[in-house]
């Protein structure tokens, strides 16, 4: 069973940082990686697929790159509106997702 | 464009089998666009990807949960259902369903969630 391991768990930034949220699959699964994000009391919404990919809709300022064991999604010119709960999941025959990076604007 | 929405009953006796049902609107649920998932979430685990259906009745199951769930599509009624049996605390949290676009390889729709619970 391929584990998803996200890191930081939490992080406070500032509004027009860059911010780096990074994820570690325990074996490779390609670039089969997907990234979302959830709002207190919301279901979670689709941001990145296939590792980098913008899902239609999402701003630019979201970004995701990486393939193999380590990925990264990186947020630029960070807004207000981009608190939350971030998940990475892994597409690579089941679909696990990682444990969630909070983010808590400062 | 397409809208889910769970149902079912937020109380569940442990050692019961839960059943929530996903009513898709906005689209025909016969789409090759979608296969049709459930995911949960709770404090102790996260989101925990349940499994998904296709609307031909194909099938693919959480490993960790495959000996106790049942997933189905009614394609006359718009809707597809999920059955947990044999239930214990473990099984409380926010029950998803969300669809999982052949495109872009994730849940791109999501129903708002409901709350189940499992006490007696």
């Amino acid at each position: 069973d391929i584990q998803m391991t996200q890191s930081p768990s939490s992080l406070s930034p500032s509004v027009g940082d860059t911010v780096t949220i990074t994820c570690r699959s325990s074996q490779s699964i390609s670039n089969y990686l997907n990234w979302y994000q959830q709002k207190p009391g919301k279901a979670p919404e689709l941001l990145i697929y296939f590792a980098s990919k913008l899902q239609n809709g999402v701003p630019s300022r979201f970004s995701g790159s990486g393939s193999g064991t380590d990925f990264t999604l990186t947020i630029t010119s960070l807004q207000p509106e981009d608190f939350g709960t971030y998940y990475c999941q892994h597409t690579y025959g089941t679909r696990t997702f990682g444990q969630g990076t909070r983010v808590e604007i400062k | 464009h397409l809208q889910l929405q769970e149902s079912g009953p937020g109380l569940v006796k442990p050692a019961e089998t839960l059943s929530l049902t996903c009513t898709v609107s906005g689209g025909s649920i016969s789409t090759s666009s979608y296969y049709w998932g459930w995911i949960r979430q709770s404090p102790e685990k996260g989101l925990e990807w349940i499994g998904t259906v296709y609307y031909s009745g194909k099938t693919h199951y959480n490993p960790s949960l495959k000996s106790r769930i049942t997933m189905a599509v009614d394609t006359s009624k718009n809707e597809y259902s999920l059955k947990l049996s044999s239930v214990t605390a473990a099984d409380t949290g926010v029950y998803f369903c969300a669809g999982w676009s052949t495109v872009s390889d994730g849940f791109s729709l999501w129903g708002p969630g409901t709350t189940v619970k499992v006490s007696s």
